[in-house]
């Protein structure tokens, strides 16, 4: 069964420095998201992508943060400049068209910010 | 409620039980409910996709409610196994927005 991937599964990373998040999304989905989890907190939806630009955006996203799809096949969350309150599990998520579609959800990147 | 919250937020109950748990969401402008099955060190994983007043999901089981008008959804899970421990997460998404908000998760333990 297709499934979402997420490269790497942890990263460590100092603050202040600038990390790239990798997703694969499965092949035939046309929305992209990425959400993100706080140790202890609810999952919190960041952005969504649609046909090769961001649909919504939340408060969280701010200019620190970018996504992009580069080639076709990758989904990629940047943090230009990481902060401590950064450090959460990432998750890439993907779905088909329609409100009655499921998202699938990659396994995560545990993100550590130093 | 603006929220989307769910209750309770954990429980333990026996294998063979049968157990059920409440996911509120704001009623206004809805368009779809997410119910999500989320084992530790997994990806969360897609149980049912809810958008019509009345709808009624059954996978195996488990089954889950709609009531969009006042803004709940309930799962169940029929004969609880140790294998449906996890946590049960739904997500409300509202017309005009392409968010999910998700609440904070059911940690169910169903023990041996």
């Amino acid at each position: 069964e297709p499934e979402v991937t997420q490269t790497p599964s942890h990263q460590v990373t100092q603050m202040g420095q600038e990390v790239i998040l990798r997703c694969v999304p499965i092949s035939n989905h046309l929305y992209f998201y990425w959400y993100r989890q706080i140790l202890g907190q609810k999952v919190e939806f960041l952005v969504s992508f649609y046909n090769n630009e961001i649909s919504e955006k939340s408060e969280i996203f701010d200019d620190q943060f970018s996504v992009e799809r580069p080639d076709g096949s990758n989904f990629t969350l940047k943090i230009r400049s990481t902060k401590l309150e950064d450090s959460a599990m990432y998750f890439c998520a993907s779905r088909q068209e329609g409100p009655w579609e499921t998202q699938y959800f990659g396994p995560g990147t545990r993100l550590l910010v130093l | 409620i603006l929220n989307v919250e769910q209750s309770p937020q954990s429980l333990h109950v026996q294998e063979g039980d049968s157990t059920n748990f409440t996911c509120s969401f704001p009623s206004s402008n809805f368009y779809a409910l997410h119910w999500y099955r989320w084992e530790t060190a997994k990806s969360p994983e897609a149980l049912f996709v809810m958008t019509l007043n009345g709808d009624e999901k059954k996978k195996g089981r488990i089954s889950a409610t709609l009531n969009t008008k006042e803004g709940y959804s309930y799962l169940y899970i029929k004969g609880s196994q140790p294998e449906d421990s996890a946590t049960y997460l739904c997500a409300s998404r509202r017309r005009g927005t392409y968010k999910y908000i998700f609440g904070t998760g059911t940690r169910l333990k169903v023990l041996a």
